[in-house]
């Protein structure tokens, strides 16, 4: 497709286990983002991949969040042992600038619910 | 102190009518600004970047006060289809990072 794409839309879970969050980014984006927006909330950063380098990490609340960018494509958040407060969209974005100064391209969301 | 600061709003005003929006940044060394749009349960969109000797794309303006750390949106003969939460965005370069405002919110009323 021609936007980010990211799956699932919805996630239900029970708090305790664990969640995969996918994010396919537009083709020749070598940045990715991901962001978490809780319900009339702003955007907070959580991790940003840009090429070969090191991940910034410094977003992550908690070690129970953690990331991967495969071939420098797809993305995986996972979350573990859910807890209710790790309820909120989570969005992933893309750039074909690596350098912070480009247009963020994002995906729909991965809405998740901890009940 | 949050590194990028809005008024949350609401604001809700008449059709036709001119509104204007503030956000201001605290880090000095921020090099691009951005404005975006979130219309409600979907993803932002680019609205439109801001330079340093302001900007205009149709009804919108956008203007940069390095002294004051701040950027601004100026929206003129607002429409319905206006009604949003805008999102201030600023990119620093040696903090490297992306940081988003909370946004402000617009409901334009017939």
């Amino acid at each position: 497709g021609a936007g980010v794409s990211q799956s699932p839309s919805n996630k239900v879970t029970e708090k305790g286990k664990d969640v995969e969050l996918r994010c396919d980014p537009i083709s020749g984006h070598t940045a990715l983002y991901w962001y978490r927006q809780s319900l009339g909330q702003g955007l907070e950063f959580l991790i940003y991949f840009q090429g070969n380098s090191a991940p910034d990490k410094s977003g992550l609340p908690s070690d129970r969040f953690s990331a991967e960018r495969t071939g420098g494509s797809v993305s995986t958040l996972t979350i573990q042992r859910t807890q209710q407060e790790d309820s909120a969209v989570y969005l992933c974005a893309s750039s074909r600038v690596e350098t912070h100064t480009g247009e963020l391209f994002f995906g729909e969301g991965s809405r998740l619910t901890v009940l | 102190r949050k590194e990028v600061e809005q008024d949350p709003g609401p604001f809700n005003v008449p059709e036709g009518a001119t509104v204007a929006f503030n956000c201001t940044y605290s880090n000095s060394a921020s090099q691009s600004f951005f404005w975006y749009r979130q219309d409600c349960r979907k993803e932002p969109k680019l609205l439109m970047s801001v330079y340093s000797s302001g900007n205009e794309d149709g009804r919108f303006t956008a203007q940069l006060n390095r002294a004051s750390q701040y950027i601004s949106l100026l929206i003129r003969d607002s429409k319905l289809s206006d009604s949003a939460t805008y999102l201030c965005v600023v990119n620093s370069q040696d903090a490297s990072k992306i940081i988003f405002g909370s946004g402000t919110r617009l409901s334009i009323r017939p």
